[in-house]
């Protein structure tokens, strides 16, 4: 079962904020998030664990509710390199990562 | 530390002919997985494989496709009597463990385009 992103797009300005969250109908194990820009390929962001953990990298952080099967990856003032599609990956154990369609952000000056 | 490498990085093939796309995992890294992209769409798992083993091919095709990790060199996924439908970016991705709990390292692709 494919994980439901939202938003499926979203603009904003330099130095705004966004979420884009990840939910799924199925008990998750672990939440891996990758950013892909056109024509490239996808770029590991984070993976979160079984656990309810948060964790951070700079601007970007995310959170993990595994008794809601969500995740919430959070972008603080955004900046231009931050535009490009947002995937969430999703396993329950041992399985391969099944993933959303995307979310695309577009930060714009 | 190379990464995940993918060649070629582009294919063109005529439809019926064959389509050959290689994948070489980071160094250490012994779980490859075959992934395929459609244009402004999401990643769609194709097949999972160890050194030598098939571990998961639930999202590949039955006919035309097949998957292989040999014990020495490259994984390759094979697309036989390739049609229009085939064209699409793959990806490829490794990691040091199996999936779930270890991170996947994707490769640069490999953007088929059949004639």
């Amino acid at each position: 079962q494919q994980p439901v992103q939202s938003p499926q797009a979203v603009i904003l300005r330099e130095g705004e904020d966004a979420v884009i969250n990840c939910s799924s109908s199925k008990a998750l194990y672990s939440v891996h998030w990758y950013r892909q820009k056109h024509g490239e390929a996808p770029v590991f962001l984070m993976i979160l664990l079984k656990g309810g953990e948060q964790k951070g990298h700079e601007k970007i952080s995310a959170s993990f509710n595994e008794k809601k099967q969500q995740s919430s990856l959070y972008l603080t003032a955004s900046q231009l390199s931050y535009s490009g599609t947002y995937f969430c990956g999703t396993s329950s154990g041992n399985t391969p990562l099944v993933f959303g369609k995307g979310t695309r952000l577009s930060v714009i000056a | 530390n190379a990464g995940v490498m993918q060649n070629p990085r582009h294919l063109v093939r005529r439809r019926g002919q064959e389509a050959r796309l290689r994948c070489s995992p980071m160094k250490g890294h012994s779980h490859v997985y075959w992934y395929r992209q459609l244009p402004e769409e999401g990643l769609k798992f194709m097949v999972y494989l160890q050194k030598e083993n098939i571990i998961d091919e639930s999202g590949m095709p039955k006919e035309r496709f097949s998957a292989e990790f040999p014990k020495e060199g490259p994984s390759i996924l094979r697309i036989q009597q390739v049609v229009r439908g085939d064209s699409a970016a793959y990806f490829c991705a490794s990691s040091r463990t199996g999936p779930g709990g270890e991170t996947q390292y994707f490769g640069p692709g490999t953007r088929l385009l059949v004639l």
